[in-house]
């Protein structure tokens, strides 16, 4: 266990829906990043968030945003779902400025129809 | 795009057998981590080595590091039914301040009894 958990664990939504993924981090650890694992492939880097910010991001396009909060629980929201959207969506919490070992959750399983 | 790339793809052994996997990259790191993960599940943190090591043990575990090459092996020995699952390194980027990971697509390992 890692400390970091994810909800929900698995989620249908249809082509042009909303989705919201909640992410609580590991105790201690202010700084979360996300992740989309499609089928087969490596996670991929969406972005990362430090002191309610967003302070980095991958090649996602807009309708892919974030949240997090003061207790460093994070949200990751997508608009306007399409199909390729379906995938595993991990989140990973770490120490900021350190360069060490990223946690992660469990992830939600997310599929759009 | 992904950073690391893994080889084999896949991986068949017999329980006792030792599992060898390798991963390349293209920037220079700051760490290059390996994750372990069962049938789509979150990703679990194996072992990190610093861009200044070459070797680092844990437990069944040995991990290598050679940054002229930009190479990287995972080493599983006296292999068991559990070990099945995907390995995946990731890298952190030198040239980035966000410490964002990219992985490979992974090396899918089974382990026959």
């Amino acid at each position: 266990e890692t400390g970091v958990t994810q909800s929900p664990t698995h989620l249908i939504k249809t082509r042009g829906q909303q989705v919201t993924l909640r992410c609580s981090s590991q105790s201690g650890h202010n700084t979360v990043s996300w992740y989309q694992q499609a089928l087969g492939q490596g996670p991929q880097f969406i972005f990362q968030y430090y002191r309610e910010e967003e302070n980095g991001r991958g090649n996602f396009p807009p309708r892919f945003s974030g949240l997090q909060f003061p207790n460093y629980s994070s949200e990751l929201n997508v608009n306007a779902l399409e199909l390729d959207d379906s995938a595993l969506y991990l989140c990973a919490s770490r120490r900021v400025h350190a360069t060490d070992t990223q946690y992660f959750g469990p992830g939600t399983r997310l599929t759009v129809l | 795009s992904q950073q690391g790339e893994e080889d084999p793809q896949a991986l068949s052994i017999q329980e006792g057998e030792n599992a060898t996997m390798n991963c390349s990259y293209k920037t220079s790191i700051n760490n290059l981590q390996w994750y372990r993960q069962n049938s789509g599940r979150g990703l679990v943190h194996l072992i990190l080595i610093r861009s200044n090591e070459r070797e680092k043990h844990s437990g069944r575990l040995r991990v290598t590091l050679d940054t002229s090459k930009k190479s990287s092996s995972l080493l599983i020995t006296a292999s068991r039914a559990a070990d099945t699952a995907s390995y995946f390194c990731a890298t952190d980027d030198r040239g980035s301040n966000d410490y964002k990971l990219s992985f490979g697509a992974g090396t899918t390992v089974t382990v026959r009894a």
